[in-house]
């Protein structure tokens, strides 16, 4: 199995919150990712955390960090339709790959 | 952010013959690029790195006589893939690493079939 695992399907209604949730496994990770693929296109680069870092905000965005439990976070506040997207979590160890999870379908609805 | 272009975004070949995707990273100089390809509803998988001016590293299981890299200059790379089969035919992503290893840009994408 992957080593970054995320749960594969998320639904939301448009204007809640969505919390999106990640686990990973090398301790070594200085940074980890958010990463958002929309239907056909390549992947976003929607902002990233380093490891000495609990909390990252930028806009409707949040990244919570748990480096005690490995677990990752992405919080979208006032989620819209245009979020509708897949997810991707990934981590960069010390080996200097970036290491993804298996994405998250994020469905916003109406 | 910065821009990564790949081109073509799609292509359809026959079978046997070859195909080049270029990747480019438009506003800054990318030290590594790194070729990806993607299944439907699948995540991405590694094929190969590569550095400006030397060979590139393959991922086990990759072809390195079927997926021909070239890291010509600091802002191209180009895969081909050669006597492409219809089990080619996948969604292949670009990504390009500037000097600084905490940011990686993505290409859009090129989606392949081979008829």
């Amino acid at each position: 199995g992957e080593d970054v695992e995320q749960s594969l399907f998320l639904s939301v209604r448009e204007g809640d919150s969505s919390v999106i949730n990640c686990t990973y496994t090398d301790s070594s990770s200085t940074y980890l990712y958010w990463y958002k693929q929309e239907p056909g296109a390549g992947l976003q680069l929607l902002t990233y955390i380093f490891s000495n870092m609990d909390m990252k905000q930028d806009q409707r965005l949040t990244v919570l960090l748990n480096k005690k439990d490995k677990h990752l976070s992405l919080r979208i506040a006032d989620t819209q339709t245009g979020d509708s997207a897949i997810y991707f979590c990934a981590e960069l160890p010390a080996g200097n790959m970036l290491t993804f999870g298996g994405g998250t379908r994020l469905m916003v609805k109406p | 952010g910065a821009v990564v272009s790949q081109h073509p975004s799609r292509v359809i070949c026959k079978s046997g013959t070859s195909v080049k995707i270029e990747c480019r990273s438009l506003d800054f100089q990318a030290t590594t690029m790194f070729w990806y390809r993607q299944f439907p509803k699948q995540s991405l998988m590694l094929m190969a790195t590569s550095n400006e001016g030397s060979k590139a590293t393959y991922e086990q299981g990759v072809e390195k006589d079927k997926f021909l890299i070239n890291h010509a200059s600091l802002t191209l790379s180009t895969l081909t893939v050669t006597s492409a089969h219809p089990e080619d035919s996948s969604f292949y992503i670009c990504s390009a690493r500037g000097l600084g290893p905490y940011e990686q840009y993505f290409g859009p994408g090129t989606r392949l079939t081979v008829t």
